[in-house]
């Protein structure tokens, strides 16, 4: 069984820039969240993507977008980016049919800089 | 501002000692669940627990929640150096957006 993983592991952005994360999901697992998680924060719900369309979503800007792929994949999509944005970002996957309350199988997570 | 709100910050013990955690939670929850996190890295899930159980065990884990004072703890028995980390109690309001609402954390450190 393969775990959820994301790409890149780090990653270093000017403010104003616009940045793509990715993210594969646990095998069998059809439902992505992405979270955000400040330095010594927990982390803040972004949103979730079921069956392609997004699913429920945080107080996030519209900035912050994201796609669900046929193959359950994810993508985050962060335009404009702030010096706030700075971050590690992480993907998480949940059982089929899942809710975004469910238990989270996480992602090691992307680190992001905005410089 | 986030739902749960762990209690210490911080907590340094000695392995073989037992470590207690808390959270503490606003509105009414479906459930309650545990994570662990590994310097910044992606989160463990350890345990969940629902609004209508008080106490629940994994291993040396011991999880209990009291809705009526809307809190909830993590007790580690006999710990270990590999269970430093950083601990976070996620709640799931029974209304309101569905999504978990983590808390700050408890950065736990066993010292050999």
């Amino acid at each position: 069984e393969t775990g959820v993983t994301q790409s890149p592991t780090h990653l270093i952005k000017t403010r104003g820039q616009q940045v793509t994360l990715r993210c594969s999901s646990q095998s069998g697992h059809n439902t992505v969240s992405w979270y955000q998680q400040a330095l010594g924060q927990g982390p803040q719900f972004i949103f979730q993507y079921y069956r392609e369309e997004e699913n429920g979503r945080g107080n996030f800007p519209p900035r912050f977008s994201g796609l669900q792929f046929p193959n359950y994949s994810s993508e985050l999509n962060v335009n404009a980016l702030e010096l706030d944005d700075s971050a590690l970002y992480l993907c998480a996957s949940s059982l089929p049919g899942g809710r975004a309350t469910d238990t989270q199988y996480f992602g090691p997570g992307t680190r992001l800089t905005v410089l | 501002s986030q739902q749960g709100e762990e209690d210490p910050q911080a907590l340094s013990i000695q392995e073989g000692e037992n470590a207690t955690m808390n959270c503490s939670y606003k509105t009414s929850i479906n459930n309650l669940q545990w994570y662990r996190q590994n310097s910044g890295r992606g989160l463990v899930h350890l345990i969940l627990i629902r609004s209508n159980e008080r106490e629940k065990h994994s291993g040396r884990l011991r999880v209990t929640l009291d809705t009526s004072k809307k809190s909830s703890s993590l007790l580690i028995t006999a710990s270990r150096a590999a269970d430093t980390a950083s601990y976070f109690c996620a709640t799931d309001a029974i209304q309101g957006a569905q999504k978990l609402v983590f808390g700050q954390g408890t950065r736990l450190t066993i010292n050999p």
